[in-house]
């Protein structure tokens, strides 16, 4: 059984600074996936990579997949209140096969 | 932009009984998805469904649930005799061949 292990689970950052949230696991993912879920609603996709070195972008978000496809990393740069949410990360083993999810790491940036 | 869409948002049901929860994935995805969420861990796959015929499932999902796809745009999860630990929320996603999962808002079931 594949594991993805977050952390940090809980992050209470200030408006402005910089955060990264990590999603690793022993096992190799054929793509990793990283979703925002906000209460009462179902994860929205941010995200897939699925090359190993892979980096990208999206606008102040930078997300990167490990060289061995073992990891992966979000990084918020100058984060904004409106960033507050669960973030999660989720790998498949193989292409197509069953989302494994990480616990998820509670983001909350204070004005 | 197209999205999944669940209903009812919220179940409450006795314990024994039968529930039904319903899904529309988006219209030309080709695999679908069932996970649950029990309050405050992490989210869990269920079972995978594609070509009308069940293609992957967890332990989880034993002889008490069962899925079907009844027409050209719902997709059900049923559970025959629910038990208490099967409050949860459940998610509904479906996909494209080699495109990620997109996921509906959930359906929160409390068993009494």
């Amino acid at each position: 059984t594949q594991l993805l292990e977050q952390s940090p689970q809980f992050l209470s950052i200030q408006e402005g600074e910089n955060l990264t949230v990590y999603c690793n696991s022993s096992s190799v993912f054929s793509s990793l996936q990283w979703y925002r879920q906000e209460p009462g609603e179902g994860p929205v996709l941010l995200v897939t990579v699925v090359t190993g070195g892979e980096v990208k972008k999206l606008k102040r978000l930078t997300f990167q997949f490990g060289d061995a496809r073992k990891d992966s990393s979000l990084h918020i740069t100058a984060a904004q209140p409106g960033d507050t949410g669960l973030y999660l990360c989720a790998g498949t083993e193989t292409s197509g096969s069953r989302l494994t999810f990480g616990e998820g790491t509670q983001l909350t940036v204070n004005p | 932009e197209p999205e999944v869409t669940q209903t009812p948002s919220h179940q409450v049901t006795q314990m024994g009984q039968e529930v039904i929860l319903r899904c529309v994935p988006i219209s030309n995805h080709l695999y679908f998805y069932w996970y649950r969420q029990i309050l405050g861990q992490k989210v869990e796959f269920l079972v995978s469904f594609y070509n009308n015929e069940i293609s992957e499932k967890s332990e989880i999902f034993d002889d008490q649930f069962s899925v079907e796809r009844p027409d050209g745009s719902n997709f059900t999860l049923k559970i025959r005799s629910t038990k208490l630990e099967d409050s949860a929320m459940y998610f509904c996603a479906s996909r494209l061949t080699s495109q990620p999962q997109h996921f509906g808002d959930g359906t929160r079931l409390s068993i009494l």
